[in-house]
């Protein structure tokens, strides 16, 4: 059972558009969750994260959003540049001393010029 | 520069072996661990370490083994046993065990079973 769903398998906005990026869990016992931007063949690489206690995180053009009382979460891009053209994945974990983290299967974005 | 490598970037391997792929790191993570990655499918964990001399399984860790003798080391082997070995393998380290910390990935390692 996929705890932590990304259901849009993909994304296409227009360069200087806002990118939504969507992600929902089922495990109430999630503390921490993180965005991550991975291109083909490469390692992740961290992008924003959000704990619990806020329901909102902003970096640069990147902000995410978390509800959780709806157990949803979204990254939003704004403004989309060509180079966010990447796969994005949601992960959450339990905090505490527990480091494990539970992927979603990803969301690919492409922005167009 | 500090970071994670692993190598090689690519591996091939004949049905029935056993195969070795490195994860090293000089960021004085305490923490390491390693996922899969398959075709459209998320990350998922097969082995983690916390600190030198432990590990756990993950949620996928059947036909995989690993070791942590030394704290930037955290190799893999994928025996004989994994059923579908083919796979993109990641690596990635966290400064300590601690659930609010981001994991830091190296580039991964391809591997493919002919």
């Amino acid at each position: 059972d996929q705890q932590v769903k990304q259901n849009s398998p993909s994304l296409s906005v227009q360069e200087g558009r806002i990118s939504i990026l969507n992600c929902d869990y089922t495990n109430s016992m999630f503390d921490y969750f993180l965005w991550y931007k991975k291109y083909p063949a490469e390692g992740p690489t961290f992008l924003i994260s959000i704990s619990s206690i806020k329901d909102k995180n902003e970096d640069g053009r990147f902000t995410v959003f978390l509800n959780k009382s709806a157990k949803h979460l979204s990254l939003h891009i704004v403004p989309s540049q060509p180079g966010d053209s990447a796969v994005y994945f949601c992960a959450a974990s339990e905090g505490g001393a527990n480091s494990k983290l539970t992927f979603g299967k990803g969301i690919t974005l492409s922005v167009r010029p | 520069d500090g970071g994670i490598t692993q190598s090689p970037k690519y591996l091939f391997r004949k049905e029935g072996q056993n195969v070795t792929l490195s994860c090293e790191q000089n960021l004085n993570h305490d923490a390491m661990y390693w996922y899969r990655q398959d075709p459209g499918q998320g990350l998922r964990l097969i082995y983690y370490s916390q600190i030198v001399n432990d590990f756990q399984k993950g949620d996928i860790a059947e036909g995989y083994s690993v070791s942590r003798e030394k704290k930037e080391s955290f190799p893999l082997t994928v025996t004989s046993a994994q059923k579908n070995p083919t796979a993109f393998y990641l690596c990635a380290s966290s400064i300590d065990p601690a659930g609010y910390n981001e994991q830091f990935f190296g580039p991964g390692t391809r591997l493919t079973v002919l």
